[in-house]
């Protein structure tokens, strides 16, 4: 079946110590988005991506940032990972900008 | 600044005891409107996408439908199975951001 699939699902990391999840599709969808859950909040855009074209959302903060090398795969690369930082990513993909959005089963990040 | 809102918070049903939920928005001129399940630790999954007032669509238990200010999502005859936080959002309308605007959900608890 055509999925998006997150790896890991869980990560732990320490204060200011770099991470990467990554996203992968298998959709062949041309948009590919990163989201931020808060627990009992509503997704938060970070970024997207329109085939090579990055978008970055005007308050995400810098600390963030994204790289999608293909087509199929993208990553969410958090540089100095703080405390607040810890929440659920969701990745989701869609044939194109504004369409329906399919999400991944996100990565749950713990912050040390 | 464009709003959708999700009501109730939560809900609590009894089996068998058939219920509706409310996504009001203030977006005029809207592209789609969206119902997503999100069960906990996971990403949400896709149920309905609807675009004119007067649509609707069904899966199974579930019926989504949608007027020029509101969409209902209608559990008939609801399940232990279907208890999860229900999501809806909507694409804003042309020439406007792309980003989908997400209300906080609909938290559901079916008893058995």
């Amino acid at each position: 079946d055509a999925m998006v699939i997150q790896n890991p699902r869980y990560q732990v990391t320490q204060f200011g110590k770099p991470v990467t999840l990554s996203c992968s599709q298998t959709l062949n969808h041309n948009v590919m988005y990163w989201y931020q859950q808060k627990s009992s909040q509503a997704p938060k855009l970070l970024f997207h991506y329109y085939d090579k074209d990055f978008n970055n959302e005007a308050d995400t903060p810098d600390n963030f940032q994204s790289r999608r090398p293909n087509t199929s795969f993208c990553f969410l690369d958090i540089r100095s990972p703080g405390l607040g930082d810890a929440a659920m990513y969701l990745c989701a993909t869609s044939l194109v900008v504004g369409d329906t959005q399919y999400f991944g089963p996100g990565t749950r990040l713990t912050v040390l | 600044e464009d709003q959708v809102t999700q009501s109730p918070e939560a809900l609590r049903l009894q089996e068998g005891e058939s219920s509706s939920l409310n996504c009001s928005y203030t977006v005029s001129g809207l592209r789609g409107l969206f119902w997503y399940r999100q069960d906990p630790g996971k990403g949400p999954e896709f149920l309905f996408t609807l675009y004119s007032a007067g649509e609707e669509k069904e899966k199974e238990r579930l019926k989504a439908t949608l007027t020029k200010k509101e969409s209902f999502l209608h559990i008939t005859a609801p399940k232990p199975e279907d208890s999860a936080t229900y999501l809806c959002a909507v694409r804003p309308p042309q020439g406007g951001s792309e980003k989908l605007v997400f209300g906080k959900g609909t938290k559901l608890t079916v008893n058995p």
